[in-house]
């Protein structure tokens, strides 16, 4: 149980394009998904929270018209990267918050996408 | 400031022996919530286990357990009986509550952990 996807694993894209990015939680319903960022032998920064029905939230120093954030589902979230650039390169990894997580409020977390812009 | 630090960037251990990273946390919350996760060199982020602030008991799950000192805001991981398959990155983290509500992790800079034969 508790799985979540992320499509596609691995994109290269040329610089000023546009890319989406899906977490799908697969057998749990997510009113909450979270999405980071993770440079080469770094730790998870996170991006943005994004509810269900409402805007997303995002952390001090991310550009919110860069980074679209769409959670369209309960099962669903996107992450557009907008004219993207060669520093957007960078490992995405999404993760979902069951609805019902039981009070512990466990995240889990998708295999990640690989942004490489050229 | 840094909330959580896991102060071994790198461990080694010998196949079938026990090993503990280290994980030390600040936060001024009552309630709050410690996870360990474990990242191969996939990518993919693996739940390992959780401790609340308020569990009397410390968690175990199978060969993890989580070594809980409260006081000394201490929560370190101790995997049993290595495999080569628990070579990885292993990430403590921290739920935090903000002002508004928000919950949301906080990761400390990981373990690189290599088993050898």
């Amino acid at each position: 149980g508790a799985v979540v996807s992320q499509h596609p694993s691995r994109v290269i894209c040329k610089s000023g394009t546009s890319v989406k990015i899906e977490c799908r939680s697969l057998d749990f319903q997510a009113t909450t998904m979270f999405w980071y960022r993770q440079f080469p032998k770094q730790s998870l920064m996170l991006m943005a929270t994004s509810n269900e029905g409402s805007k997303a939230t995002y952390e001090q120093g991310v550009e919110k018209d860069k980074f679209l954030i769409n959670h369209a589902s309960l099962t669903l979230s996107t992450l557009t990267v907008t004219s993207a650039h060669p520093e957007d390169s960078s490992f995405y990894i999404c993760s979902a918050r069951p609805t019902n997580s039981g009070g512990t409020d466990t995240q889990y977390f998708g295999p990640g996408t690989r942004l490489t812009v050229l | 400031a840094q909330k959580i630090t896991q102060t071994q960037p790198g461990m080694f251990v010998q196949e079938k022996e026990a090993v503990t990273l280290d994980c030390t946390y600040d936060t001024s919350d009552q309630s709050y919530g410690l996870f360990w996760y474990k990242q191969p060199s996939s990518g993919e982020m693996i739940f390992l286990i959780y401790q609340g602030s308020y569990d009397e008991q410390n968690a175990t799950e199978g060969r993890y357990s989580l070594n809980f000192q409260k006081a000394r805001k201490s929560a370190n991981l101790v995997i049993s009986a290595s495999q080569l398959g628990d070579s990885a990155m292993y990430f403590c983290a921290m739920r935090e509550r903000e002002n508004t509500g928000f919950q949301k992790l906080v990761f400390g800079t990981g373990t690189r952990l290599l088993v050898s034969p």
